[in-house]
């Protein structure tokens, strides 16, 4: 069945990039996505990138899309202390009923 | 704004009683999901649903029934709850067959502790 992996957790310095990684196994999917879910809040959508993409470049955001190995990344450059949060990981796999499959959310630590 | 307001942040509920948790979105979306989430286990779905009166079932759907007589509200029953429900919830809202990314559209969540 559907998987989608991620790491558990990531600290970095302030000023940093930080690089959040993921692996997907549904190769027919169309969207793959990045959420963001700050304490005591739903996930809101940060980025998306679609499938015929190698790369989304957004700001301070970089998305990579490795569609091979089925491998895609999240950089966040100059990462603030507001960066702290959850990010998820997330595959399209169904278009019409627009159900997703989540990773396990990598929780990302800033420290000042 | 697309605003999904999920009624009860937080609830406390002793091991066997029904528990309901009410979802209400306001952009006329036909597609509403449950997700539970734990912490290393990410968001799992539950059940959504595509249409008023429809349902499916998702990854674990186990314990728990919704009801959707309404677009815009989508309810989450527990029949009986159980300690290993204790959880965080979820639930999302999108249209259904818009072009574009597909993205879902959260509520704040509800904290459910059983004891």
């Amino acid at each position: 069945g559907e998987d989608v992996e991620q790491s558990l957790f990531l600290s970095v310095r302030e000023g940093d990039s930080s690089v959040i990684n993921c692996t997907y196994t549904d190769s027919s999917s169309t969207y793959l996505y990045w959420y963001k879910q700050e304490p005591g809040a739903g996930l809101q959508l940060l980025t998306y990138i679609f499938s015929n993409m190698d790369m989304k470049q957004d700001q301070r955001l970089t998305v990579l899309l490795n569609k091979k190995d089925k491998h895609l990344s999240l950089r966040i450059a100059d990462t603030q202390t507001g960066d702290s949060a959850i990010y998820f990981c997330a595959e399209s796999i169904s278009s019409n009923t627009g159900k997703l499959i989540f990773g396990q959310g990598t929780t990302l630590q800033v420290k000042p | 704004d697309v605003k999904v307001t999920q009624s009860s942040r937080y609830l406390v509920k002793r091991t066997g009683e029904k528990v309901f948790l009410e979802c209400v979105q306001d952009m006329d979306h036909e597609n509403m999901f449950w997700y539970r989430q734990d912490p290393g286990l990410g968001l799992r779905l539950i059940y959504f649903s595509y249409d008023v009166k429809m349902k499916e079932k998702g990854d674990i759907p186990e314990g728990y029934s919704v009801s959707r007589e309404k677009k815009e509200r989508f309810s989450l029953i527990l029949e009986s709850a159980s300690t290993n429900q204790t959880s965080m919830y979820l639930c999302a809202s999108r249209p259904r067959g818009v072009p574009g990314t597909g993205e879902l559209f959260f509520g704040e969540g509800s904290r459910l502790t059983v004891l």
